[in-house]
């Protein structure tokens, strides 16, 4: 069925290391991927998207990686800073009789200074 | 602009409660979203609506209405709240069905 996991529920890094997160999805017919941060007590921020034509797009310290083949999307961070402490949505969506927008369960990510 | 905003933060409900959810967003968009968000789970889909005076079910519409009267308002309703829909609300918005959604601040719901 459609699904979009997480490989890791929470991930600890360093501060000034760099951060992969990962996410894997089960719908081939998903052409649009969508990374959110949620910070405590807020809602899902967007982070950086990308279409299924590419395989990477780089925003400002975050670079999101789309490996169709193998069905899996990451979203890395640069140089992590304290705060991007928050848990981390991945999210797909497609054209399946309608747009359906399907959220992982997201990774939490603690920044160590 | 202040984007999606969401009233209330918090309620406590006793089951068998009635209470409205408002979403208002300023930036024009169509398409509306409710979602719920409980632990360990991701974002489900409650309602959504592509335009003003439309609604549609999305993934877990049961035990809730919703009414879009102007474009700028999602309303999302519990007839007769159970401890089941104990859970964090968000709404979205979003120009069109491709584009990505904007989310409001959440309102956390208890029912006792």
């Amino acid at each position: 069925g459609e699904s979009v996991g997480l490989h890791l529920p929470t991930l600890s890094v360093q501060e000034g290391d760099n951060s992969i997160i990962n996410c894997a999805y089960s719908n081939s017919a998903s052409d649009y991927f969508i990374w959110y941060k949620q910070e405590s007590g807020k809602g899902p921020q967007f982070i950086i998207d990308i279409r299924s034509n590419m395989d990477k797009r780089q925003g400002q310290r975050v670079t999101v990686l789309l490996n169709k083949t193998v069905k899996h999307l990451s979203l890395q961070i640069a140089a992590t800073q304290p705060g991007d402490s928050a848990v981390y949505f991945c999210a797909e969506k497609g054209y399946t009789g309608g747009f359906k927008t399907i959220f992982g369960a997201g990774t939490r990510l603690f920044v160590k200074a | 602009n202040a984007g999606v905003t969401q009233t209330p933060k918090f309620r406590v409900l006793k089951t068998g409660q009635s209470m409205t959810l408002l979403c208002a967003q300023d930036m024009n968009h169509e398409y509306m979203y409710w979602y719920r968000q409980d632990p360990g789970m991701g974002l489900r889909l409650i309602h959504y609506s592509v335009g003003e005076g439309t609604t549609a079910k999305g993934e877990v519409p049961d035990g809730y209405n919703v009414s879009r009267l102007k474009k700028q308002n999602f309303l999302l309703g519990l007839e007769s709240a159970a401890p089941s829909q104990t859970s964090v609300y968000f709404c979205a918005s979003s120009y069109g069905p491709g584009n990505e959604q904007f989310f409001g601040p959440g309102t956390r719901l208890t029912v006792l």
